[in-house]
């Protein structure tokens, strides 16, 4: 089974802090995302990447950076986290091509105080 | 612009049928459909695309109206395990490299 691991579960940070998110995956899949998920909104794409140092703005990019230094792991960066990044950050990746649905981590619930 | 989702919610009996339905206002390339249980990741149901015949199996199905660029999920004969908030997730151009959009998701209840 494919398996997209987040390093933390959940997150307490100060507000003004750079925050990192870090997300693996063990099957070679070329394509991985960062969405945030609240309540009632759905999820909204961040960023996402389909090749190593390879970067495209999603929906809501505004406040936030990534980092893809390795094929097996994507960086989510809050330059200086704010309170209305409080959110449940999920990554995701897919081998490239149309069949492929997404595999999701469990997620980093990160709240900024 | 995110997809609408119709219903937001609905509850069942188990045993009963329900249809999820999953709106895009731009022309659509593909939709996922994911099911995610309260404080779980979201799992891949499937996909349909373009072009592509109707997916799914007796139980969990969904088809893809190209004209009215519209996808719906059909859940026959609703089990309990059934319940969780289901997403639709939209592409507009092939090659599987843009991300989905996704819907604010419907949440589905089975009651026994």
């Amino acid at each position: 089974d494919v398996k997209v691991t987040q390093s933390s579960r959940y997150l307490v940070k100060r507000t003004g802090e750079k925050v990192f998110l870090e997300c693996v995956q063990d099957m070679d899949h070329e394509n991985m995302f960062w969405y945030r998920q609240d309540p009632g909104l759905g999820l909204r794409l961040i960023y996402f990447s389909y090749d190593v140092k390879m970067k495209e703005k999603g929906d809501i990019p505004e406040g936030y950076s990534v980092s893809r230094e390795k094929k097996e792991r994507f960086s989510l960066i809050l330059e200086s986290a704010s309170t209305n990044q409080t959110s449940m950050y999920l990554c995701a990746s897919t081998l490239l091509g149309d069949n492929y649905g997404y595999t999701f981590g469990s997620g980093t619930r990160l709240t900024v105080v | 612009q995110q997809p609408v989702q119709s219903p937001q919610a609905v509850i069942l009996r188990e045993g009963e049928d329900a249809v999820i339905n999953c709106s895009s206002s731009k022309a659509l390339y593909s939709v996922h459909w994911y099911r995610q249980k309260h404080g779980e990741a979201p799992v891949f149901l499937m996909i349909l695309l373009k072009g592509g015949e109707q997916k799914g199996h007796e139980k969990i199905s969904a088809s893809f109206n190209e004209k009215k660029q519209q996808s719906s999920l059909y859940l026959t004969a609703s089990q309990l395990s059934y319940s969780g908030t289901y997403f639709c997730g939209t592409g507009y151009s092939g090659g599987g490299a843009d991300g989905l959009t996704f819907g604010k998701g419907t949440h589905l209840i089975i009651q026994p």
